[in-house]
């Protein structure tokens, strides 16, 4: 398997536009998180999914962020309309749960938004 | 409430050992994990303890887990230069919330 595929890798946009992030899990994962990794919060869960299913998404800051997982081979994060502060490398990891849920993490995607 | 907590910044010399620590809140964490960020890559799993632990040792790697206080440290044993990157401490919250912490970026110098 080629492990997590997420893309693209980097993103420039302005502000305003619709951006959307697309991530491959792993085939036979049943889990799948999106997480944000900037320099002042860290690593932050964004939203995860169970079976496609969303189980938790607290994370998510703001109704501009949706997330969506229409089979179990893919998933976008779509940000409308985008704002600077969303600029961050943004995560997608696949797991499956034998005991502990070990996840298997994407390159990222470098968004900046000007 | 889930919150994990790391200092930022970590440097050692070459040979060395390095001690990462961690801090995390919510009591009913299963598992504990050390994920490893090299630059311009996503995070990599290192090493994991099962919250009924409380130390394990993996070659150059040791986990502590004070569950008690909440705290997990890493020990890296003969730091090498190629220990450099950010490490994660990260919880498994049921039903399998995996919460991260802010990292801590390891600088090993000669």
């Amino acid at each position: 398997d080629a492990g997590v595929i997420q893309s693209p890798r980097h993103e420039v946009t302005e502000m305003g536009q619709e951006v959307t992030l697309r991530c491959k899990p792993i085939s036979g994962h049943d889990y799948l998180f999106w997480y944000r990794q900037t320099m002042m919060r860290g690593l932050e869960l964004l939203i995860y999914f169970n079976n496609n299913v969303p189980i938790d998404d607290s994370g998510m800051p703001e109704d501009r962020f949706s997330a969506k997982m229409p089979n179990a081979s893919f998933s976008t994060l779509k940000i409308q309309p985008s704002e600077p502060r969303d600029s961050a490398v943004y995560f997608c990891a696949s797991g499956t749960r034998t005991g502990n849920t070990e996840a298997f993490f994407g390159q990222g995607t470098r968004l900046t938004v000007v | 409430g889930e919150d994990v907590e790391q200092s930022l910044f970590l440097s050692v010399r070459e040979g060395d050992s390095s001690v990462i620590n961690c801090t995390y809140t919510d009591s009913s964490s299963t598992y504990l994990y050390w994920y490893k960020q090299e630059p311009g890559a996503g995070l990599q799993l290192l090493t994991y303890i099962f919250s009924n632990m409380d130390m394990k040792q993996d070659q150059r790697l040791t986990v502590l887990l004070n569950k008690k206080d909440k705290h997990l440290s890493l020990r890296i044993a003969d730091t090498q230069t190629g220990d450099s990157a950010i490490y994660f401490c990260a919880e498994s919250i049921p039903p399998d919330k995996l919460i991260f912490g802010t990292g801590t970026r390891l600088q090993v110098f000669p």
